[in-house]
C-alpha cells in the first residue's frame, strides 16, 4: 500500500534538536491527520487538517507544532522533546472528515527521544 | 470527553478457534469502524457500521453494531495464523473526530 508515505521511517533525536515529519497521500483526499501511539495506549489523535485548515489540535504540547502546505502533505516539526514523546507517529487520510469516512494510515515514524 | 474502550485486552487462541472483541464507547456514536493492525505495521481500515442493529460480514469476520450505537463486537469464526494482529474499533461523534478504542490484541498459534 503506497497511499500514504512518511519520512523518516525511523528517527533518533536528542532534547535539544529540531527535527520535521514528513506525510504525503497520493489518494486525493481532502482530511490529513497526525496520531501517536504509544505501547499500551491507544491511538491519541494529535492534529486534524481539512482542505489546509486546522480543525482541531488535541491539547498537544506547542513542541509539536504541525504543518499543511497543500492536501496532499502534512508535517510534524518537532523541537526541545521529552523522552515521553518517543513512540510511532502515524500519518492518517480521509476523503472527508473521519466521523463519516475511512482512515487510511501511512506506515508510521518511530521516534526515539534519547 | 468520548472514550472507546475494548475488551479483552490480549487473547490466545489455538488455530481453528473463535475469537470475539468487544467495544463500548461513553456517548452515543454516530458510526463505528474496525481497524486490523499487524505486528509492526499500520492500522488498516476493515469496514464501517452505521445504523443501529447492523450486522456485516466479511467472509469468516462478522461486525455488529448494537441497538443503542453505544456499541459493536467483531467475531472471528475458525481464526488463523493471520488473523494475528490488533484490533482496534474507532466511533464517529462529532464531524472531525474519530475515537479509536484501546484495542484487544490476538495472537493464534497452530
Amino acid at each position: 500500500e503506497t497511499g500514504v508515505t512518511q519520512t523518516p521511517r525511523h528517527l533518533v533525536m536528542g532534547m535539544t534538536n529540531k527535527k520535521s515529519l514528513k506525510c504525503e497521500q497520493h489518494l486525493g483526499h481532502n482530511a490529513m491527520y497526525w496520531y501517536k501511539q504509544s505501547a499500551k495506549k491507544p491511538l491519541e489523535l494529535m492534529f486534524v487538517y481539512s482542505l489546509e485548515e486546522r480543525v482541531e489540535n488535541n491539547s498537544v504540547p506547542s513542541r509539536f507544532s504541525p504543518e499543511c502546505p497543500n492536501s496532499s502533505h502534512l508535517f510534524l516539526h518537532l523541537h526541545t522533546l521529552q523522552p515521553e514523546d518517543s513512540a510511532l507517529y502515524l500519518c492518517a487520510s480521509s476523503q472527508g472528515l473521519a466521523g463519516v469516512y475511512e482512515q487510511y494510515f501511512g506506515p508510521g515514524t518511530r521516534l526515539t527521544v534519547t | 470527553g468520548q472514550q472507546v474502550m475494548q475488551i479483552p485486552q490480549y487473547q490466545h487462541v489455538q488455530e481453528g478457534e473463535d475469537f470475539t472483541t468487544y467495544c463500548n464507547s461513553s456517548t452515543t456514536l454516530s458510526n463505528i469502524q474496525w481497524y486490523k493492525q499487524r505486528p509492526g505495521g499500520h492500522p488498516v481500515f476493515l469496514i464501517q457500521l452505521v445504523k443501529s442493529g447492523e450486522v456485516k460480514k466479511q467472509k469468516r469476520l462478522t461486525f455488529q453494531f448494537g441497538e443503542a450505537k453505544k456499541n459493536s463486537s467483531l467475531h472471528i469464526t475458525a481464526t488463523q495464523t493471520t488473523d494475528v494482529g490488533t484490533y482496534f474499533c474507532a466511533g464517529g461523534g462529532t464531524a472531525s473526530k474519530l475515537t479509536f478504542g484501546t484495542g484487544t490484541r490476538l495472537q493464534v498459534t497452530l
